[in-house]
C-alpha cells in the first residue's frame, strides 16, 4: 500500500525560511509533486521531482531522495501570501497520484 | 471558458436525493479525474477517465458514478446522497499523453448532505 506523511501544521515568520517535509512509502514510485492550496481554493502545481536532488524555482525549491523515500519543499523569503496548505503527492505504477493530507503553513508578521 | 469549470459552486442536498456535479475543461485534455477532499485527509480519487469513452474506479468509488461522452465533460453523479458524502469535490485534468503528468484542478464544489 501507499503511505504519505506530512506535518499537519507549521508556523513561520514573514521573511524567514521554512522547510516542509514529506515522507512516503509506495510501490512503483514514478515521481513526486508539490501543490499549493489556499483556503477555499483549488490546488495549484508548484513542482515535480523524479530524480534525486534539488529543483529550484524562484523562492521555492523542492528536494527528493528516492532511496530514503523523502522530499522537502523549501520556501525562502516568506511572504504573507504564502500562507496556504502544501500538498505532497506521489505517483505510483498506474500514474495516478496518491496525496498526503497536506501541511497548513501559517505565516506571522 | 479558460481551464476547468465546475458547477454548482456549492450545494445543500437532502439525503436520498440524486445530484450531478458538472465539470468542463477547454484544454483538450484526454485524462480527467474526480477527487473528494475532507478535513485531515488527502485528496482521494473517486473515478477517473483516461480518454473519452472510458472510465475507471479510484480509491473511493462507492455511491458515485461518472460518464465521459466527450473530451470536455466529466459529470459525477451521486445516485442517492448520504451525509458521509458531505465534502469538497474537485475535478482535475491532465494532457493524457501517457506517463506522469501535472494535474490541473477546477475550483471545486462544496456539498453538504443533510
Amino acid at each position: 500500500g501507499q503511505n504519505i506523511d506530512q506535518p499537519t501544521e507549521m508556523t513561520a515568520t514573514e521573511g524567514a525560511i521554512v522547510q516542509i517535509n514529506c515522507t512516503y512509502q509506495t510501490s512503483g514510485f514514478n515521481g513526486l509533486f508539490w501543490y499549493q492550496q489556499h483556503a477555499g481554493e483549488a490546488p495549484t502545481f508548484l513542482s515535480y521531482n523524479v530524480l534525486d536532488g534539488l529543483e529550484e524555482k524562484g523562492r521555492f525549491s523542492s528536494f527528493l531522495s528516492r532511496s530514503k523515500g523523502y522530499s522537502y519543499l523549501l520556501l525562502k523569503e516568506l511572504q504573507m501570501k504564502d500562507s496556504a496548505s502544501y500538498l505532497c503527492a506521489v505517483t505510483e505504477g498506474s500514474y495516478q497520484l496518491i496525496w498526503g493530507a497536506g501541511t497548513k503553513l501559517i505565516i506571522k508578521p | 471558458i479558460a481551464g476547468i469549470t465546475q458547477a454548482p459552486t456549492s450545494q445543500i442536498l437532502a439525503a436520498g436525493r440524486r445530484m450531478t456535479l458538472r465539470c468542463t475543461q477547454d484544454m483538450r485534455h484526454n485524462a480527467m479525474y474526480w477527487y473528494r477532499q475532507d478535513l485531515g485527509l488527502g485528496l482521494r480519487l473517486i473515478h477517473y477517465s483516461n480518454t473519452a469513452g472510458t472510465t475507471g474506479k479510484g480509491e473511493v468509488p462507492d455511491g458515485y458514478s461518472v460518464s465521459r461522452a466527450n473530451t470536455d465533460d466529466f459529470p459525477l453523479t451521486l445516485a442517492s446522497a448520504v451525509p458521509s458524502q458531505t465534502s469538497v469535490y474537485f475535478c482535475a485534468s491532465s494532457p493524457g499523453q501517457g506517463g506522469v503528468e501535472t494535474q490541473y484542478f477546477g475550483p471545486g464544489t462544496r456539498l453538504l448532505v443533510l
